[in-house]
């Protein structure tokens, strides 16, 4: 059972640099979501979406952008990396609003 | 606006306790409430899920508990071990078709230590 893969695991960016955090989802899930979590501060929805082709701005979409072509992706873009982008990043996925979440391993993102 | 909270912060017990980890929300309105455990460095699993017409759910030792009306849920755990050991997070989602009402949204945490 893959459940929700995401890749990489770590990487380091210099300041400027661009990445893409690849998130799949092998369930057939509808919704999908980009959290980032900073010590003490607990997780921040980036941005979600309901489906193929609908996205749409979490509570700190700044500096990020994503897309979703198919049901089964849904890759997070960092175009100018900033230090303030230090953090763990989490997908997550659901079938519906009312059923459980389940989240992918995490991205540990530093960027110096 | 949704704001969950998770108190203690911390808690640490000797094994075999039974223990009560607490999570209130400050808005009612909502569809459902997950409890997560996050191991250092890990992801996060899902322990429960709790619909809104419920009031409690129950996996081997785990048992929560949700009261809507005071907003409040609560994580019980039986027996506990030192693999227990952990970061509890619980997490509510808004109900209504509103621009990210389909978001979970999430406590603190609970770091809980387990000592043999």
């Amino acid at each position: 059972n893959a459940g929700v893969t995401q890749t990489p695991k770590f990487r380091i960016l210099k300041i400027g640099q661009s990445m893409t955090l690849q998130c799949t989802q092998d369930m057939n899930h509808n919704y999908m979501y980009w959290y980032r979590q900073d010590p003490g501060m607990g997780l921040k929805l980036i941005y979600y979406s309901v489906g193929a082709g609908i996205t749409d701005k979490g509570e700190v979409p700044n500096g990020y952008n994503v897309s979703r072509s198919t049901t089964e992706d849904f890759p997070l873009r960092l175009e100018l990396a900033a230090p303030s982008q230090t953090s763990v990043y989490f997908c997550a996925s659901s079938q519906t609003m009312n059923t459980e979440a389940f989240f992918g391993q995490g991205t540990r993102l530093t960027v110096v | 606006k949704q704001e969950v909270t998770q108190i203690p912060a911390a808690l640490s017990v000797p094994e075999g306790e039974n223990l009560v980890l607490n999570c209130s929300f400050t808005d009612s309105a909502i569809y459902n409430l997950q409890w997560f455990r996050q191991d250092p460095g890990k992801g996060l699993t899902s322990l429960l899920l709790i619909q809104s017409s419920q009031r409690e759910q129950t996996s081997g030792r785990l048992n929560a508990s949700l009261d809507k009306s005071s907003g409040r849920s609560t994580l019980y755990i039986a027996a506990s071990q030192p693999g227990d050991s952990a970061t509890y997070l619980c997490a509510v989602r808004r109900y209504g078709i509103i621009q990210g009402a389909q978001k979970l949204v999430f406590g603190q945490g609970t770091r809980l230590t387990i000592n043999p």
